[in-house]
């Protein structure tokens, strides 16, 4: 079946930072990528998505890249801040049967 | 963005207890959802629902029902709680023809 499997654990860095959470995937088909990310004691919220090969989905300065090739989606930051600090979820979806895979999650913790 | 709210916010009970967790979302989607979040498992997919009475199984089923009364409202139900079932439990749901999820902020349930 679908699977994510993204960084494991806990990324720790300080403000300023590049950060990099890696995704792969594996999936049939062509599935849509996804990030979301989850604050303490919210539920996860949609960052951004992409469908197709070479595509950039970005939003808050953040920006994965959908690659084919390497069954890749990995989020990166150029400069992260304390209020970066969550847990980061890839996921891919099928439109044709509507469902959400997600990885484990990577909690990202920033110190300023 | 959809809005979806869940009751209650936090649930404790008994092992052998009965459980209801509801969900409600107003922005006319169609798709619905229900998660379960454990750590080192990430987001799992217990049921999901195309519709008003209509009802799929997810990745995690065992122990749980599930109702799709209105468009509305979804819930879920655990007949005879057990101790593994002690979870944040997330609804989620989506739009004909997108493929994006909407979260509520969780349901969070102790099984003593």
């Amino acid at each position: 079946g679908d699977s994510v499997t993204q960084t494991e654990g806990q990324v720790a860095l300080s403000e300023e930072d590049f950060l990099t959470i890696h995704c792969n995937y594996s999936a049939s088909g062509y599935p849509a990528l996804f990030w979301y990310v989850q604050y303490p004691g919210e539920g996860p919220q949609f960052l951004f998505r992409a469908s197709r090969d070479k595509e950039k989905g970005s939003s808050r300065g953040f920006e994965a890249t959908y690659d084919k090739g390497t069954t890749s989606f990995h989020l990166r930051k150029a400069s992260v801040q304390e209020s970066d600090s969550a847990v980061y979820y890839c996921a891919l979806g099928t439109q044709v049967v509507g469902q959400l895979t997600f990885g484990r999650g990577t909690r990202l913790q920033v110190y300023a | 963005e959809a809005a979806v709210t869940q009751s209650p916010r936090n649930k404790v009970t008994v092992t052998g207890g009965n459980v209801t967790l509801s969900c409600r979302q107003t922005n006319s989607h169609n798709y619905m959802y229900w998660y379960r979040q454990d750590t080192g498992h990430g987001l799992r997919l217990i049921h999901y629902s195309y519709g008003a009475g209509n009802l799929q199984i997810g990745d995690v089923p065992d122990g749980y029902k599930a109702t799709r009364t209105t468009q509305e409202d979804f819930f879920l139900l655990l007949e005879l709680a057990s101790p593994s079932q002690t979870s944040l439990y997330f609804c989620a749901s989506r739009g004909q023809g997108m493929d994006t999820q909407y979260f509520g902020p969780g349901t969070r349930l102790l099984v003593l």
